[in-house]
Parts: C-alpha cells; structure tokens; sequence
C-alpha cells in the first residue's frame, strides 16, 4: 500500500519568514494529494490540494508543488502569520477502483510561529 | 456550511464493551470514511465506504470493527469488544463524489477505553 514520509516533525519559523514542510510518497498510481491543517483538539481542515496533472498550485500565502518523478511534494507558507501555528498533514490517495479512496496521512509536522 | 457531525463528542467504556459511533455526512455526499488518530499521532485510514458497501478497508479493521448506513442519512462505526488500544479520536469523513476531491472530516469523537 501507500507510504507517505513527511518531514520535518517540528518546524520553527519567526513570523513573516515563510516555512516549507516536505512530503514524498511510495505509489506511483498516486493522483491526489490534499494538506490538511489541525488546530489542537480540532477536526483536520483541507488547506489546498494538487492533483497529478499539475505541478505547481496557490491560494493566497499558500503553494504547494508535486515533483512526480521523484514521488515528492511540499507546501509552502509565505509571510508566516501567528494563526498559521497548528499541525500540518500531507496525504496522498492510491487508486484501488471505484473512486472510495482513503487518504493514506504522513505524520504530520508542528508548525509554530515565534512573534 | 454544511458540515459532518459526530456523535457522542467523548466516550468513555469498559474494556470489553461495544461501543457505536455515530455520524451524519454532509446530505449530498456519496463517499464516506471513517479514521482514527491516536493521541499525538497521524490520522489513520479506516475504512470506505460507497453505494451501500465497504469499499476498502485498512488492516487496522478487523473483525472488530464494522460499518453501517442504516437509514440513509447516518453512518456508524462499531466496535464491538473494546481494547485499550483502540483509545483513539475517530474521526467520519464524507465526500461528494470519488478521488480527487475534498473530504470534510467531522470534530471526532473521543473514545477512551478504560
């Protein structure tokens, strides 16, 4: 099945300087990779998401890229704010046929914001 | 906005005891799932679940565990002996149609077993 590594666990970042959180995946039929946000205690939130066909997408303060090649992607946070601090969950979904995929998550990285 | 909802937020059972975790998916939805996240951990796949059927399933959902849609608007998870180790946050997903697009997650529910 899937395995999808994600790094680093911790991040640090002064506000206003950007952060990047880095993920790579096993299986080649891969097409869908969300990032999901989880504030502590809180349901996980998609952030934005990118699917095979594309290599690079934005929204706002927010990118992420795909390399399929080489089986990795990151999201990129730009102009950090103190809000943005919370766990940030990579995933991917392998094709098994009709459509009912489960997310196969990394292990999530601690992203905090130093004002 | 629509959202999932989950119930009961918090449950608290004996070792031993079945227990049924509830959730209404968003009304227009036709995929859903269930994931655990063990305290501190990643969130974990579950099971699927589409046109009346399972539809995948992970090791972790053995014979235990199983999964209903009894009335078209619910869809349930029960655990029918509890562990210590299933102690988790469960949390139902629901999507509007296949892969690629979003899944909503509900708040979870907190299943302690004690």
């Amino acid at each position: 099945g899937e395995n999808v590594e994600q790094h680093p666990s911790t991040l640090s970042v002064q506000e206003g300087d950007s952060a990047v959180i880095k993920c790579t995946y096993s299986d080649s039929a891969s097409n869908y990779f969300p990032w999901y946000k989880q504030e502590l205690g809180k349901r996980p939130q998609l952030i934005i998401d990118i699917r095979s066909n594309v290599g690079e997408k934005k929204d706002q303060r927010i990118a992420v890229t795909l390399n399929k090649t080489a089986k990795h992607f990151s999201l990129h946070i730009t102009e950090t704010q103190p809000e943005d601090s919370a766990v940030y969950f990579c995933a991917a979904s392998s094709q098994s046929g009709g459509g009912a995929d489960g997310l196969t998550f990394g292990k999530g990285t601690h992203l905090i914001i130093q004002p | 906005e629509p959202e999932v909802t989950q119930t009961p937020s918090h449950q608290v059972t004996q070792m031993g005891q079945e227990v049924i975790l509830r959730c209404v998916p968003i009304s227009n939805h036709l995929y859903f799932y269930w994931y655990r996240q063990i305290l501190g951990q990643k969130v974990e796949f579950l099971v699927s679940f589409y046109n009346n059927e399972i539809s995948e399933k992970s090791e972790i959902f053995d014979d235990q565990f199983s999964v209903e849609r009894p009335d078209g608007s619910n869809f349930t998870l029960k655990i029918r002996s509890t562990k210590l180790e299933d102690s988790a946050m469960y949390f139902c997903a629901s999507q509007p149609r296949g892969l690629g697009t979003e899944a909503f997650f509900g708040q979870g529910t907190r299943l302690t077993v004690v």
